[in-house]
């Protein structure tokens, strides 16, 4: 099975700032990465497939770059609502589909 | 709308059984492969189990493999998971999401609010 290494675990940030998550795989997944944004109590919304495709209605401070084992998300500057949990999945080798163990973005 | 909407979640004990299910309004349901995903309490995602567009083909976890089956109905428009011999380490929030095409390998593009599953004596 691919594991999905996300880095840090959780961050401090303000708003304004520029932000950036990293997500490892422990196998070569090309560009079979997506990314998602849960809020408390709420289920997840898909923010990024295949590495960087913008998801529609997503605001473009949100950006995705990387391909092979290593891949970023980055938020390029922090609005209030983006306080949350992000998680990378792969979806290259699969079953199963794996997530990253989440990153918790905090003020 | 484009939404689905889980239920079937509840209070069981360990070893009993519970059947979620998941109704699936506003796209052609029978189109896209399906899958449950669920979250323990103040953990990460988890990958449980999908189903083809058909319902031809099922994958699961190994942590519930022989445990759990996963169906869909396309005529009702409805996925279910029916979880036998339930452990306290299945109590989470069981998620309904939808694959982006009829292929398992690909990304989750809607998901459902969760249903709560708690398996506790």
């Amino acid at each position: 099975d691919i594991q999905m290494t996300q880095s840090p675990s959780s961050l401090s940030a303000s708003v304004g700032d520029r932000v950036t998550i990293t997500c490892r795989a422990s196998l070569d997944i090309h560009i079979y990465l997506s990314w998602y944004q849960q809020k408390p109590g709420k289920a997840p919304k898909l923010l990024i497939s295949a590495a960087s495709n913008l998801q529609s209605g997503v605001p473009s401070r949100f950006s995705g770059s990387g391909s092979g084992t290593d891949f970023t998300l980055t938020i390029s500057s922090l609005q209030p609502e983006d306080f949350a949990t992000y998680y990378c999945q792969q979806s290259y080798s699969a079953p199963p589909l794996t997530f990253g163990g989440g990153t918790k973005v905090e003020i | 709308e484009v939404q689905l909407l889980e239920s079937g979640g509840g209070l069981v004990q360990p070893g009993g059984s519970l059947r979620l299910s998941c109704a699936a309004s506003g796209f052609t349901f029978s189109s896209y492969a399906m899958s449950w995903v669920r979250q323990a309490p103040g953990k990460g995602l988890e990958w449980v189990s999908a189903i083809s567009s058909s319902g031809g083909s099922t994958y699961y976890a190994d942590s519930v493999k022989g445990r759990f089956t996963i169906s869909r109905d396309n005529s009702k428009n409805t996925l279910y998971l029916l979880m036998n011999s339930l452990r306290a380490e299945d109590t989470a929030v069981y998620y309904c999401a939808k694959f982006s095409d009829y292929r398992i390998r690909g990304y989750f593009d809607l998901w459902g609010r969760g249903t709560l599953v708690t398996v506790s004596s």
